[in-house]
């Protein structure tokens, strides 16, 4: 069955350069969000869209924007970036349901140098 | 507002040894509620989820029963084994406010000792 795929798997960036991050959801999915775990910690939520209009918004930092196209794939724009936002990455997908699962994709790794 | 309080970890068994993961929830309305797993470098994956009251999920040996007398969604197994390591979240999400935010418990790493 399809996944959430993310990309890139990987993403090394010194401080004070953007960064994008992609998500594609699994297909039939309205519902995309995005977390955000640093190392040894719980994922934060940061933010979630529904058909494409932002549905929810957690501790997302204001240099941190997203948004989901009519293809329903993500992006997570990041600028000026700090050693503080390296963590990894996750999107989720879900069919806007009252007992819908979110599914995850295996995560960006980011780093901040 | 909807909340997941989750036992502390980490939580160290022997292998073969019986496994329970307390959770209980704060919630308006009625939830679904999940187990999620993660294990290292990787994404969380769905465990098993219960959508109503008395509602048992299962799946792979791991056990949980949505008990609304007590809020609670406590994660058993009868015989972990070492592949079993990993940290276990319980979660939940309920569409009755009118939203369909997942709330997240801390997790609970578990240790598995051949």
């Amino acid at each position: 069955a399809a996944g959430v795929i993310q990309s890139p798997r990987h993403l090394i960036k010194e401080k004070r350069e953007t960064a994008t991050l992609k998500c594609y959801p699994i297909p039939r999915h309205d519902t995309v969000y995005w977390y955000q775990q640093g190392p040894g910690q719980d994922p934060q939520f940061l933010i979630s869209f529904y058909e494409k209009m932002q549905s929810d918004k957690g501790s997302i930092p204001d240099r941190f924007s997203a948004q989901q196209f009519s293809d329903y794939h993500s992006e997570l724009n990041m600028s000026s970036l700090e050693l503080g936002d390296s963590a990894l990455y996750f999107c989720a997908s879900s069919a806007r349901t009252d007992s819908s699962p979110l599914h995850f994709g295996n995560g960006t790794r980011l780093t901040v140098t | 507002g909807d909340s997941v309080t989750q036992m502390e970890g980490p939580v160290t068994l022997s292998e073969e040894a019986f496994l329970t993961i307390n959770c209980t929830y704060t919630a308006t309305g009625y939830p679904s509620l999940f187990w999620y797993v993660q294990y290292p470098g990787e994404g969380l994956q769905l465990l098993l989820k219960a959508t109503k009251a008395d509602d048992k999920g299962s799946n792979k040996g791991f056990e949980a029963t949505y008990r609304k007398e007590t809020t609670s969604f406590h994660l058993e197994k009868g015989s972990v084994q070492v592949s079993d390591s990993a940290v276990y979240f319980c979660a939940l999400t309920g569409g009755f406010s009118g939203t369909y935010k997942y709330i997240f418990g801390t997790g609970t790493r578990l240790k598995v000792l051949a």
